[in-house]
């Protein structure tokens, strides 16, 4: 069975640094074709896909988000790790940890999602 | 950026069918998914690869995708449908992933 977790600050101040962990059991990061991606989700709003990291470390990241985002994994902990600076009320949001196989072109099992807020 | 454009609302009385729309340009050269949003919960994948079904997704959910416009139908509507529903594309050559606006099912 497979399942995900994400973990992180609810309440972050403007300008700081925003870092998320998504915990996973039943299946590894090692695995060929296997990817774990960051989707939010504001208030009332549409899904935002944010970055992507697969199982060889390489990385994809929203182009509008890319001089923020940072991803990385400890394969060790079965853990994906999410950083965005310089966060701003519009980050304010639900954030989602998703996994993929095949190239992770879509995301087949969810994490319930932590919502951040943004604010001084 | 690449943009998907998905109608707000659509609503459907029980029994009928319910097409939700997903626009973008040469869509039909991408993969397109799409998953079911209930309130406060998280998103379920109910179709990917345009038009397979994961396991214990009933087959009333199917999609298509040619064009300019992916489609997600849902034949024999059921009030336990009624959700917001996103679709998705994977770009192999951007490898890149964008979500619709998503469309709020309403059922009548």
């Amino acid at each position: 069975q497979i399942t995900l977790k994400e973990s992180g600050p609810t309440l972050v101040k403007p300008t700081q640094t925003l870092t998320l962990t998504c915990s996973f059991s039943g299946f590894s990061l090692r695995t060929t074709g296997v990817g774990v991606g960051w989707i939010r989700q504001s208030p009332g709003k549409a899904l935002e896909w944010l970055a992507l990291l697969y199982w060889n470390d390489d990385k994809r990241y929203s182009p509008s988000l890319r001089n923020r985002l940072t991803i990385t994994k400890d394969t060790s902990k079965n853990q994906v790790v999410l950083t965005l600076t310089n966060v701003d009320p519009v980050d304010t949001a639900t954030y989602y940890c998703a996994q993929g196989n095949l190239s992770a072109r879509y995301f087949h099992y969810w994490g319930q999602g932590t919502l951040v807020t943004v604010s001084s | 950026s690449y943009v998907l454009t998905q109608p707000p609302s659509v609503s459907v009385a029980p029994g009928q069918t319910a097409r939700i729309s997903c626009g973008g340009d040469n869509i039909g050269s991408k993969i397109a998914q799409w998953y079911q949003q209930k309130p406060g919960q998280a998103p379920v994948l109910v179709v990917y690869d345009d038009s397979d079904r994961p396991s214990g997704i009933p087959e009333r959910f199917s999609g298509s995708n040619s064009g300019n416009t992916a489609t997600l139908i849902i034949s024999r509507v059921e009030a336990g449908d009624e959700a917001d529903y996103y679709c998705q594309v994977w770009d192999s050559i951007s490898d890149l992933r964008v979500f619709g606006g998503g469309t709020k099912l309403t059922v009548l």
